[in-house]
């Protein structure tokens, strides 16, 4: 049982440029979330999707898209990368329910863009 | 919307001393759910402590435990007998109670560093 896993670690990307953001649970979990946490801030919800083909907006959607086609994945796209786009990205899931579960955060990529 | 404000950027204490970090909150939902998480020098995001806001007893984790004031809407993180393991990144963060689907509201942190 991995948890909640990030591809890449780490980028470098020219401004313009464009990528994807891989993340994959192995827990079946429904609700799956991206976070960004800029230098010296909290995290910041950008989309979040509850469920296989159905996502939505968070805080700070703003040139970011994603997709869910399975339950396991939950890739972020960037498009036309910005150097406000440079932010350590977080992926999240956790299962439904009342009371609240957990949570799990996966390790984070590191995005820098000049 | 709801915001999350924690005052402290940094605290340093001495081990084995205890220290009390700092949150307050604001919203207009009376059911939600407040949460404590450590973010090491890893980046790996860390859930110490959650506390349901239709519970008036505050949670309580070994070492962790909260004073959650509603009416204030105050939410403070309270570190017993501090290790050099504790040194963190601590934010604050909250959820409203609709199963989790929103997603988290964090505050901007507080750099906790336990001096040897």
């Amino acid at each position: 049982n991995a948890g909640v896993t990030q591809t890449p670690k780490f980028r470098i990307l020219k401004i313009g440029q464009s990528m994807t953001l891989q993340c994959t649970q192995d827990m079946n979990h429904n609700y799956m979330y991206w976070y960004r946490q800029d230098p010296g801030m909290g995290l910041k919800l950008i989309y979040y999707s509850v469920g296989a083909g159905i996502t939505d907006k968070g805080e700070v959607p703003n040139g970011y898209n994603v997709s869910r086609s399975t339950t396991e994945d939950f890739p972020l796209r960037l498009e036309l990368a910005a150097p406000s786009q440079t932010s350590v990205y977080f992926c999240a899931s956790s299962p439904p329910g009342i009371p609240y579960n957990e949570q799990f955060f996966g390790p984070g990529t590191r995005l820098t863009v000049l | 919307a709801q915001t999350v404000t924690q005052s402290q950027p940094e605290m340093s204490v001495q081990e084995a001393e205890t220290v009390t970090l700092s949150c307050t909150y604001d919203t207009s939902e009376n059911n939600y759910y407040l949460f404590w998480y450590k973010q090491p020098p890893s980046r790996q995001m860390i859930l110490v402590i959650r506390q349901e806001a239709y519970k008036q007893q505050n949670a309580t984790e070994n070492r962790f435990s909260v004073n959650f004031q509603k009416a204030a809407k105050s939410f403070s993180l309270k570190i017993s007998d501090s290790q050099l393991g504790d040194t963190a990144m601590y934010f604050c963060a909250f959820m409203f109670s609709g199963g989790g689907a929103d997603g988290l509201t964090f505050g901007k942190g507080t750099h906790l560093i336990i001096q040897p």
